[in-house]
């Protein structure tokens, strides 16, 4: 079985740009999961749909950040345009129902804003 | 105050010895509990979860949880080089429906 996958593991843009990041979660699970990590602090969540709905967006940071879940499968995750402080590690992961389902990371993509 | 705090370590051990790596936390509702491990430039690997006071063994690791105490720990026993890595505390607050809060992580370093 296929895990999280990510795409692309990194991505290098200049501030103002648009980068659009991917996760394709296992098969099957409905619960798709963003968080991001900022250097030297901890992963922080962003958000969760369950399959193509939002079902907590608290932790987006602000409204240049958009995701989305077409169809209820993969995740994109665009941050337009991008700033400095929104360099860090961005991670997907998945479960397979709610409540206590463990929650299965991707590699994450590793995104600098220069 | 940090939500889940631990301490970031490294905490070095050598071979063969009991590594014990601590976390606590502040929402006392909190109900759900898990330790993943993560290599550098690799993705959190869930290895423990626990839900209730008490300890929970899978094979060397032991998760140890006192609510009261607000307090959950891993034991990993007979270290070995291949489990130096960062261990991150992660804690599903009350309201938090399936949203995990982390802490920064632990790393640890097994000595051969």
């Amino acid at each position: 079985e296929a895990g999280v996958t990510q795409f692309p593991s990194h991505s290098v843009i200049e501030k103002g740009q648009t980068v659009t990041l991917r996760c394709d979660p296992i098969s099957g699970h409905d619960n798709l999961y963003w968080y991001r990590r900022v250097m030297g602090k901890e992963i922080k969540f962003l958000l969760h749909f369950v399959k193509e709905s939002k079902q907590d967006e608290s932790g987006m940071p602000n409204n240049r950040f958009l995701a989305e879940r077409t169809g209820g499968t993969y995740s994109t995750l665009k941050v337009q345009p991008a700033e400095l402080e929104d360099s860090g590690v961005y991670f997907c992961a998945s479960s397979q129902g709610g409540g206590r389902q463990p929650q299965h990371f991707g590699d994450g993509t590793r995104l600098s804003i220069l | 105050q940090k939500e889940v705090e631990q301490n970031s370590g490294p905490l070095s051990v050598p071979e063969g010895a009991i590594a014990s790596l601590n976390c606590t936390y502040s929402d006392r509702g909190s109900q759900s509990f898990f330790w993943y491990r993560q290599y550098s430039g690799k993705s959190p690997e869930l290895i423990m979860s626990i839900y209730s006071n008490g300890d929970k063994e899978d094979g060397r690791f032991t998760a140890q949880l006192n609510k009261a105490s607000q307090y959950v720990s891993l034991l990993i026993r007979d270290s070995q080089p291949s489990d130096s890595a960062t261990y991150l505390c992660a804690v599903i607050l009350s309201g938090g429906y399936q949203k995990v809060t982390f802490g920064t992580g632990t790393k640890l370093q097994v000595i051969p």
